[in-house]
């Protein structure tokens, strides 16, 4: 399977503990995403990068919220001191930037994180 | 950053039937995608418009991005229950940055 997958699919924590998602895109996309996606709402933009470096953040991504890709291949996003509200499906995409336009985005299937 | 509005949020039909769900922004866009999901899995691409006016068409999907490039439109000729899904739309703003922003969809179920 040469699509981009993530780990874990489901993550279910008690609040103030700290959770890591790992994304691994398809292996000639250089940009990497994160979207947030909560019930019943379209993916919020988190942040992307462009092989390794960082090129956007969104307000959404709190201090408490921390996302690599530090080899230009696999990112991870990390949330610290959890709450109830960052319950959502936490979503990866990729894609291969194109000269005039924005590219398709390849989804994974999500990472759904459940907080108590 | 541009606002990208879905309507209708929900639509309910019978198999057969013809619908239109539309996406509207007061932004201009470089591009737009459409995407439909399935509960507890990502979206996936459907087409993406880039010229004003352009119309394409995916089978039973007619879409059509409007002339000034802020709106964008689908359209289902006789709907099956296999369309039941999230359909999304989300634009690059021209210009601006080139992160894709996603409108809050609509939720389609087809009934047998």
């Amino acid at each position: 399977d040469t699509g981009v997958s993530q780990d874990p699919r489901h993550k279910i924590t008690k609040r103030g503990q700290n959770v890591t998602f790992r994304c691994d895109p398809i292996s000639e996309h250089n940009r990497l995403y994160w979207y947030r996606q909560t019930l019943g709402q379209g993916p919020e933009f988190l942040t992307y990068f462009q092989n390794e470096a960082q090129l956007e953040k969104s307000r959404l991504l709190s201090d408490r919220f921390s996302a690599e890709r530090p080899k230009g291949s696999f990112s991870t996003l990390e949330i610290q001191r959890t709450e109830q509200g960052d319950s959502a499906m936490y979503l990866c995409a990729s894609s291969q930037r194109q000269t005039r336009r924005t590219g398709e985005l390849f989804f994974g299937e999500g990472s759904r994180l459940t907080v108590l | 950053t541009q606002l990208l509005e879905q309507s209708p949020q929900f639509l309910s039909i019978q198999e057969g039937e013809n619908l239109t769900v539309y996406c509207n922004s007061s932004s201009v866009f470089s591009s737009l995608q459409w995407y439909r999901q399935e509960p507890g899995e990502g979206p996936v691409l459907l087409v993406t418009v880039v010229t004003g006016g352009e119309v394409k068409k995916l089978k039973r999907l007619t879409f059509q991005f409007g002339d000034a490039r802020k709106d964008s439109s689908l359209h289902i000729t006789a709907a099956q229950p296999g369309d039941t899904g999230l359909y999304l739309c989300a634009g690059a703003e021209k210009g601006g940055s080139e992160k894709l922003v996603f409108g809050k969809g609509t939720k389609l179920t087809v009934n047998p």
